[in-house]
């Protein structure tokens, strides 16, 4: 079965760090972009970021809010993507879901409060 | 950055035909912005319906198709069931960024 597999949500302090886990089966990262966006409570869908398959070059794109605090990577040898969320601020509260082109994983929440 | 735009609400009735829109505050949303529609149904992980304007993944029911109409990208639903009542939403490419529109939420009644 084609699944995404998320873990690494919680609750953590405004300025903590936070990693999250993708992890495929039934299909390999490696050939598929995946795309994480999130939702705050009660809000719509907003975009993060995607990381790019490595034959199309394996670049990464991040949205506004999180440019420069939030990174993508890969552990090849357990088909896993991670989002390292860093710096967080309370309005990066929301479920974050990544996704391929095969399906969406079924989120993961993340709450950022003191 | 790009302002995506989509009807908050809509009503259709089971067995008849809405369109939903999407919409580009910088102009025409031409194919390549790659539109994107996806489905969201209460407490549920988002569901993709159409990539790529026009593509439906095999889970996709065929009542849904997507399109270019009038400068815009268009999800057509024909034929509604009382399960298509979701929230819908779509996102556009801009240069390698993408944005989503605020959704639109559709009851069938």
């Amino acid at each position: 079965e084609v699944q995404l597999v998320q873990s690494g949500g919680g609750l953590v302090a405004p300025g903590e760090s936070l990693t999250l886990s993708c992890a495929a089966s039934g299909f390999t990262l490696t050939g598929a972009w995946v795309t994480w966006v999130r939702q705050a409570p009660g809000k719509g869908l907003e975009w993060v970021g995607r990381f790019e398959r490595k034959s199309d070059g394996g670049t990464t794109d991040y949205g506004a809010p999180v440019k420069g605090r939030f990174t993508f990577s890969k552990d090849d040898s357990k088909n896993t993507l991670y989002l390292q969320m860093n710096s967080l601020k309370t309005e990066d509260s929301a479920v974050y879901y990544c996704f391929t082109a095969m399906t969406w994983g079924h989120g993961a929440l993340v709450t950022v409060s003191s | 950055q790009a302002v995506v735009t989509q009807e908050p609400s809509l009503t259709v009735s089971p067995g008849g035909t809405v369109t939903l829109t999407c919409g580009s505050s910088t102009g025409t949303v031409t194919s390549g912005h790659w539109p994107y529609w996806f489905q969201q149904k209460p407490g549920q992980a988002p569901k993709t319906l159409i990539s790529d304007t026009t593509n439906k993944h095999s889970w996709t029911p065929a009542r849904f198709s997507g399109s270019l109409l009038g400068g815009k990208a268009a999800l057509t639903l024909s034929g509604a069931q009382p399960e298509d009542e979701a929230d819908y939403y779509c996102f556009l490419y801009y240069s390698g960024v993408r944005v989503f529109g605020g959704g639109t939420r559709l009851t069938v009644l």
